[in-house]
């Protein structure tokens, strides 16, 4: 099982706002960071350090954290943003050490 | 632009060793200000970070494939390897090459890849 725990699944309406979480100790004292994953293709980063967006990504996409969780939220969820979702931080077993939690498939309805 | 291509065999019989190259262009794998990674992902599965090099050398592993794994860079081709030893069925995946921060002057290092390879798929079959 990973550090980092997610939801397996979520689904959203159409329009609608969702919020993806990912709960782990190292997110005590590291930042997270979330990517958007399509079939075939590589991850991308959608939310880094927490709450940072890169160039490019749609503002509908924020991120935010509360004690050992963080959260990935959409706001107006788009059909293109169906997709699977991965956060990821510092390993709590020692520096350097990097995980990802176990993803979460968001279907957009 | 950087990018990032990982080449070498998609079948590898099982207890033998897989051998993965990432070609760097647009970068390069002798700055100080990056970190080297390979990352799998089992078929229908999540992300593994299997480990990382910096330009000196110095590597991390993930302590659940420390055993097996070496990743090592060649400056002179600007790529870096992967090599994991004694591979079973479990280890059938796509294999990601990918970059993450370092700061040296706070000795920051950058849990999260920024740039990533598209990817190659290694099978563990006989």
């Amino acid at each position: 099982s990973s550090e980092l725990t997610q939801d397996p699944a979520v689904s959203v309406a159409l329009g609608q706002t969702v919020r993806i979480t990912c709960q782990g100790d190292s997110l005590r004292r590291s930042y997270a960071t979330w990517y958007q994953q399509k079939p075939g293709q590589a991850p991308v980063i959608v939310i880094f350090d927490n709450k940072n967006r890169p160039s490019g990504i749609p503002d509908r996409f924020s991120g935010s954290t509360s004690g050992n969780s963080a959260s990935l939220t959409i706001t107006g969820a788009q059909a293109e943003d169906e997709a699977d979702y991965y956060c990821n931080s510092r390993g709590s077993t020692g520096d350097h050490l990097v995980v990802f939690g176990g993803g979460t498939k968001l279907t957009v309805l | 632009q950087l990018q990032l291509q990982e080449s070498g065999p998609g079948l590898v019989k099982p207890s033998e060793t897989l051998s993965l190259t990432c070609t760097v262009s647009g970068g390069s794998v002798s700055s100080s200000s990056y970190y080297w990674a390979w990352i799998r992902q089992s078929p229908g599965k999540g992300l593994e970070w299997i480990g990382s090099v910096y330009y000196s050398g110095s590597t991390y592993y993930n302590p659940s494939l420390k055993n097996r794994v070496t990743i090592s860079r060649d400056t002179s081709k600007n790529q870096f390897s992967l090599k994991l030893s004694s591979v079973t069925a479990a280890d059938t995946a796509v294999y990601y090459c990918a970059r993450h921060d370092y700061d040296l002057w706070t000795n920051y290092y950058k849990y999260y890849f920024d740039y990533w390879g598209q990817g190659t798929l290694v099978t563990v079959s006989s």
